[in-house]
């Protein structure tokens, strides 16, 4: 069964330091890959896909298939990127698998 | 606002009562999702419309949970005889077909309190 694994509940980084949210998958198909992100009484957004390779406010992710990581990247933090980030899998055309979230705090 | 909306926002029940949530998605979206979230997890699907067709349903969905949509756009999810373990907050999507990623853009939710 798909799996997705956030081993950090919270994590706490200064301004300006570089700050790495960590993904691991469970799924023997080939997976997409998101991030999503929670900032304070905000709904759920989507931050940015794999398959698009893109930098989304700083933050970029890479797939990495051997290591079933898609690890969540950012040089360095600003304070408006504490927030609640969840990593999610998808499998088929409908439902998402979500992790159980990382809290992220960017202390001044 | 052209987001996905949810009503109500909170809901308060005694066990035992029956809840009802709306969703209303985007209004070009033909696909619609109901996720459920509890305190310190992440949202777990629960089910998935295309157009009026629920296609796709968990089994976190048990035979207390049903949700319909009728006419391929707003959905209603409801809970009958409602459980201290239905606590949580419960979100739903929309997308649209097509495209390279189909994604999903979720509402505000309706937070779910059972006494």
């Amino acid at each position: 069964a798909q799996r997705v694994t956030q081993p950090e509940k919270l994590l706490s980084v200064f301004k300006g330091a570089p700050v790495e949210l960590k993904c691991n998958y469970s799924y023997s198909g080939s997976p997409e890959l998101f991030w999503y992100v929670q900032y304070s009484r905000q709904r759920l957004q989507l931050l940015l896909r794999h398959i698009s390779r893109e930098s989304i406010k700083g933050f970029t992710a890479d797939l990495n298939k051997g290591e079933t990581s898609f690890h969540l990247k950012k040089p360095f933090a600003q304070e408006e990127d504490s927030a609640m980030y969840y990593c999610a899998l998808r499998f088929s055309a409908r439902q998402l698998t979500f992790g159980s979230g990382t809290q992220l705090t960017v202390l001044p | 606002d052209t987001g996905v909306s949810q009503d109500p926002r909170h809901k308060i029940t005694k066990r035992g009562q029956n809840v009802t949530f709306r969703c209303d998605p985007i209004s070009e979206h033909n696909r619609l999702y109901w996720y459920r979230q509890t305190l310190g997890q992440g949202p777990e699907f629960l089910t998935y419309f295309q157009n009026e067709a629920q296609l796709e349903k968990s089994r976190l969905l048990s035979d207390r949970f049903s949700a319909e949509r009728p006419k391929g756009s707003f959905s209603t999810l409801e809970i009958q005889r409602t459980e201290q373990g239905d606590s949580a907050m419960y979100l739903c999507a929309s997308s649209a077909t097509g495209g390279m990623v189909n994604e999903q853009f979720f509402g505000p939710g309706t937070r779910l309190t059972v006494l």
